[in-house]
């Protein structure tokens, strides 16, 4: 049973426009909420995080929204840019302290 | 710059072969993890370890075995590999008491082909 998930096996977005990857998930006892990037033949590398105290966190062209009471969040990156093109992954750990991943999501930003 | 080193990089071998892949990191990181991938899929936890002489078995059963002999060393080894075992295979990292949320770090992987 999967507890985090990417409904969405891939995305395509005009260059210069919003970016907006979902998530959803089962376990509300998710505190910590993080996005990793991954390019082919890389190991993921962190993006950024959300704490289930708060609804928002920004960095930069990326913002990661939170809405408890759907279980269900988001990645918006405005504007994509070319390098964007990568497959994002949805995560959490669990109270074992493991992180749970999604299947991803591959972003295709087109010219 | 990576801090966690995966090696090889790419390995193709014939079935029945016995193989280590490596994976060491310089952030004196007390956790470390490994993950099996394929494509499309989510990254799926197969062994973890808390510090020496501590190794875990993850939520995907795995025919790999894994060692904690050092800090900074944390191999995995197939007995006899298999072509099921073809995958992609990531090791990670984090420090024991970190904040919540705090991420992993992920070496470049190691992309093991059975043929």
């Amino acid at each position: 049973d999967q507890q985090v998930k990417q409904n969405s096996p891939s995305l395509s977005v005009q260059e210069g426009r919003i970016s907006i990857l979902n998530c959803d998930y089962t376990n509300s006892m998710f505190d910590y909420f993080l996005w990793y990037k991954k390019y082919p033949a890389e190991g993921p590398t962190f993006l950024i995080s959300i704490s289930s105290i708060k609804d928002k966190n920004e960095d930069g062209r990326f913002t990661v929204f939170l809405n408890k009471s759907a279980k269900h969040l988001s990645l918006h990156i405005v504007p994509s840019q070319p390098g964007d093109s990568a497959v994002y992954f949805c995560a959490a750990p669990n109270r074992d302290d493991k992180i749970i991943f999604g299947k991803g999501t591959r972003l295709h930003i087109l010219p | 710059e990576a801090d966690i080193y995966q090696t090889p990089r790419y390995l193709v071998i014939g079935t029945g072969k016995k193989i280590t892949l490596e994976c060491s990191q310089t952030m004196g990181h007390d956790k470390m993890y490994w993950y099996q991938q394929d494509p499309g899929m989510e990254l799926h936890l197969i062994h973890y370890s808390y510090g020496v002489n501590s190794t875990e078995k993850g939520d995907l059963s795995s025919e790999s075995t894994v060692s904690r002999i050092r800090t900074e060393h944390f191999p995995l080894t197939l007995e006899s590999a298999r072509p099921s075992h073809t995958s992609q295979y990531l090791c990670a990292s984090s420090e024991y008491r970190q904040a919540p949320g705090s991420p992993l770090h992920f070496g470049n992987g190691t992309r093991l082909t059975v043929t």
